[in-house]
């Protein structure tokens, strides 16, 4: 099975500094990639979808690049909405999910 | 609007059958590129993929419980059932049902609210 290993597990950061988190395949998966934001007690919400294409109505300050088996979700200026845990998912059949990073106020 | 709402029991015993049900609107289970899936959080812990289910009945299962869960759906009810067997402790969790939309891979774009299932004796 494939592996999705995401780096930091948690990183602080203050508004305005530009984040990125990492996610890892244990093999490639080409651009079947996805990003979700969970805030605490609400469901995740998709950001990105094939590595690089933003979700409708989600803020052009997220962006995701990669493919193969190595990616990046960067916020470009973080905002005080954008505090939480992030989670990159492969997307194709089987679609585990990586173990997290939360991002947390510095 | 698209909405989810998942329902069942929110207690069950070791070794006890669970069955969850994704109630759906604002789309269709007929639609080629529209499914279901089923991802489950325990508390505190990170998200687990299970399943999913598309119109014409294509089926994926996380390997590790494969042999735990089954995956259907009634059309005329907008409904799709979960249901996994074996009930443990370590399955409580927090399930979620999405709307799955098949498209340069598959995306989880709509989600319900989650239901809490507690495994206990």
């Amino acid at each position: 099975d494939i592996q999705m290993t995401q780096s930091p597990s948690s990183l602080s950061a203050s508004v305005g500094d530009r984040v990125t988190i990492t996610c890892r395949a244990s093999q490639s998966v080409s651009t079947y990639l996805n990003w979700y934001q969970q805030k605490p007690g609400k469901a995740p919400n998709l950001l990105i979808y094939a590595a690089s294409s933003l979700q409708s109505g989600v803020p052009s300050r997220f962006s995701g690049s990669g493919s193969g088996t190595d990616f990046t979700l960067t916020i470009s200026s973080l905002q005080p909405e954008d505090f939480a845990t992030y989670y990159c998912q492969q997307s194709y059949t089987i679609r585990p999910f990586g173990q997290g990073t939360k991002v947390e106020i510095e | 609007q698209v909405t989810l709402k998942e329902s069942g029991p929110v207690l069950v015993k070791p070794t006890e059958t669970l069955t969850l049900t994704c109630t759906v609107s604002g789309f269709s289970l007929t639609n080629a590129r529209m499914g279901v899936s089923w991802i489950r959080q325990p508390p505190g812990k990170a998200l687990e993929w299970l399943a999913h289910i598309f119109s014409n009945d294509e089926k994926s299962y996380s390997t590790s419980l494969r042999s735990r869960l089954s995956i259907s759906k009634d059309t005329s009810k907008s409904q799709v059932v979960l249901t996994m067997t074996n009930m443990d402790p370590v399955d409580t969790a927090t399930y979620y049902c999405a709307r799955t939309y098949h498209s340069s891979g598959y995306m989880d774009d709509y989600w319900g609210q989650g239901t809490l299932v507690t495994v206990s004796s």
